[in-house]
């Protein structure tokens, strides 16, 4: 257990819904990163928060937001679902931001049907 | 254009054979390397940061360079506990402060009894 919890573990949906992953980072973790991970494209970097302020935003398509909670959790919120958005999703937690051993999750698996 | 190339994409090795995994990466203003293990429908698990050109990060049987322009992954002796996909990422300085890490696809490492 990395101390960081995804939920749900997997999730699928139909094309053009609506759909919301959770993040809970490690204890005393303040940063939340997002990474969506595909069999063609790897690890893409989508957005980051610290200590829920957005700080960086990736390769995040304007269908997909996020936010972060004042008890640090995070919430990607994934829209009008196209079969290309099926992925495994992770959330990564630092101490701060940048630079440092990020810790990751165990990935939302999202399947588009 | 690729920024992080990862060599060589799937490596087949017996127990005991040593090697070396590649990370070349054309990114300027680096400001960490990181090495990540990821077993199948697992999220990343942590391994090194390396900082600067010439530091070298050993965890059992498996030890971390970086130069000015790649990193090596040297496994010695490994076991069949050693077969996962081996990610490499770099963060960097880019514009609008954006600080996530640009992965590498990985290395698929089998090793075989």
């Amino acid at each position: 257990d990395s101390g960081v919890t995804q939920t749900p573990k997997h999730l699928i949906t139909a094309t053009g819904q609506r759909v919301t992953l959770r993040c809970s980072p490690r204890s005393g973790d303040l940063s939340v990163y997002w990474y969506q991970q595909s069999l063609d494209q790897g690890l893409q970097f989508l957005i980051h928060y610290y200590n829920g302020e957005e700080r960086a935003k990736g390769n995040i398509l304007e269908r997909f937001s996020a936010q972060q909670f004042p008890d640090l959790h995070s919430e990607l919120n994934l829209s009008s679902l196209e079969l290309g958005d099926s992925a495994l999703y992770f959330c990564a937690s630092s101490p701060r931001g940048g630079g440092h051993g990020y810790t990751f999750g165990s990935g939302t698996r999202l399947t588009v049907v | 254009e690729d920024q992080v190339t990862q060599s060589p994409e799937a490596l087949r090795l017996q127990e005991g054979e040593s090697s070396s995994l590649n990370c070349s990466y054309t990114v300027s203003g680096l400001r960490g390397l990181f090495w990540y293990r990821q077993d199948p429908g697992k999220g990343p698990e942590f391994l090194f940061t390396l900082y600067s050109a010439g530091e070298e990060k050993e965890k059992e049987r498996l030890k971390a360079t970086l130069t000015k322009k790649e990193s090596f992954l040297h496994i010695t002796a490994p076991k069949p506990e050693d077969s996962a996909t081996y990610l490499c990422a770099v963060l960097y300085l880019r514009g609008g402060g954006a600080d996530g890490l640009t992965f590498g696809k990985g290395t698929h490492l089998i090793i075989q009894p």
